[in-house]
């Protein structure tokens, strides 16, 4: 199975920390992504870790990859207004890297 | 800045009727898709292409078609519009090795009456 599942919906105050998961079914999966979508427009990559990595930071996100559990977790320090979107796990696997999208989950940020 | 560009951005046409929406990369990326947007956000891959003269059906069954005569393009045509094809499509591309990051366009939202 492909399949990646992430909650629906996450609300936060601006300010805090807000901590979106994953779960992902393919153990060979080589890359996992997170990409964003503002309203009305396409999806734009956030950034990606490489499966042999359990974590990755870049100024306010960290990615955290749990292979064993094969659970992804993206977090947003000091979310600010601007990071209300909808958020996509996303995995590549197989010869041909096909990309399988999560559900989505969409990131309402309170001020 | 967009490497990758669709059109029409929207679109509001009656049943019945042929549309083609349009889909171009400036990157010289082999790989190219479409995906189906629901409402509920959920994006679903109807044509991928791997190359030129390259087009494969995705994961969710559509009445569309596509073709891939050239590199950077990869046009989507609906022979007979129905109000079920209402959607948002999505078009992205990729390079063929390396991390298979996808770059998206904006977007064409299609409505149909």
């Amino acid at each position: 199975g492909e399949d990646v599942e992430q909650s629906l919906f996450l609300s936060v105050r601006e300010g805090d920390s807000s901590v979106i998961n994953c779960t992902y079914t393919d153990s060979s999966s080589t890359y996992l992504y997170w990409y964003k979508q503002e309203p009305g427009a396409g999806l734009q990559l956030l950034t990606y870790i490489f499966s042999n990595m359990d974590m990755k930071q870049d100024q306010r996100l960290t990615v955290l990859l749990n292979k064993k559990d094969k659970h992804l977790s993206l977090r947003i320090a000091d979310t600010q207004t601007g990071d209300s979107a909808i958020y996509f796990c996303v995995q590549a696997a197989g010869g041909y890297q096909k990309v399988t999208f999560g559900t989505g989950t969409k990131l309402q940020v309170i001020p | 800045e967009a490497d990758i560009y669709q059109t029409p951005r929207y679109l509001v046409i009656g049943t019945g009727k042929k549309i083609t929406l349009e889909c171009s990369q400036t990157m010289g990326h082999d790989k190219m898709y479409w995906y189906q947007q629901d409402p509920g956000m959920e994006l679903h891959l109807i044509h991928y292409s791997y190359g030129v003269n390259s087009t494969e059906k995705g994961d969710l069954s559509s009445e569309s078609t596509v073709s891939r005569i050239r590199t950077e393009h990869f046009p989507l045509t609906l022979e007979s519009a129905r109000p079920s094809h209402t959607s948002q499509y999505l078009c992205a591309s990729s390079r063929t090795s390396g991390a298979n990051v996808l770059t998206f366009g904006a977007g064409s939202r299609l409505t149909v009456l």
